[in-house]
């Protein structure tokens, strides 16, 4: 089992520019995260799911868009990046209680 | 409000000792979960303990214990006798009833030999 895997590992964007972060899981679990994790701040919820074709905003999530169409996948979508959303990004998923978390991904706006 | 608190920016431990690094929570729901992690500076988050808000014992996961104290609201760490690998940021989180975790700031453990 590969786990909880995110790609990319690394992105450099400028202000303005669109991207989407891939989180796939491979352990069949129904809930599934987005955090962004700052210096200082620990990690803050951007948005979850908890199944197939659900989404629900966390704590942080304007400039964020969220899709899970398919169970194994969640995908992090930013519109027009921001220096703002520079941060690394963890995906996690969960069957219930622990949590299972991606690499991360290091994302920096220009 | 949901919340957790851990008011250790930094720690230090002398290799082979104990350490506790606090974590308090706040939660109005009777059935919540509580978790420690530890990132490295690789960056990667690893689970260590989780205890329920029913658990009557304190879990325990090898060299990691939690300090569960429900009146005070407070689910410490200990570390028993550390290693140079124990090196870490720490975090603490919680699950109440809701589907989200909250997490803590987070305490920089550093192990001198």
């Amino acid at each position: 089992n590969a786990g909880v895997t995110q790609t990319p590992k690394f992105r450099v964007l400028k202000t303005g520019q669109s991207m989407t972060l891939l989180c796939a899981q491979d352990m069949n679990h129904e809930y599934m995260y987005w955090y962004r994790q700052d210096p200082g701040m620990g990690l803050r919820l951007i948005h979850y799911s908890v199944g197939e074709g659900t989404t629900a905003k966390g704590e942080v999530p304007d400039g964020y868009n969220v899709s899970r169409l398919k169970k194994q996948n969640f995908l992090l979508g930013l519109e027009s990046a921001a220096p703002s959303q520079t941060s690394v990004y963890f995906c996690a998923s969960s069957p219930w209680n622990e949590q299972f978390f991606g690499p991360g991904t290091r994302l920096t706006v220009l | 409000a949901q919340k957790i608190t851990q008011t250790q920016p930094g720690m230090f431990v002398q290799e082979k000792e104990a350490v506790t690094l606090d974590c308090t929570y706040d939660t109005s729901d009777q059935s919540y979960g509580l978790f420690w992690y530890k990132q490295p500076s690789s960056g990667e988050m690893i689970f260590l303990i989780y205890q329920g808000s029913y658990d009557e014992q304190n879990a325990t996961e090898g060299r990691y214990s939690l300090n569960f104290q429900k009146a005070r609201k407070s689910a410490n760490l200990v570390i028993s006798a550390s290693q140079l690998g124990d090196s870490a940021m720490y975090f603490c989180a919680m699950r109440p009833s809701v589907n989200q975790f909250y997490f803590g700031t987070g305490t920089s453990l550093t192990v001198i030999p």
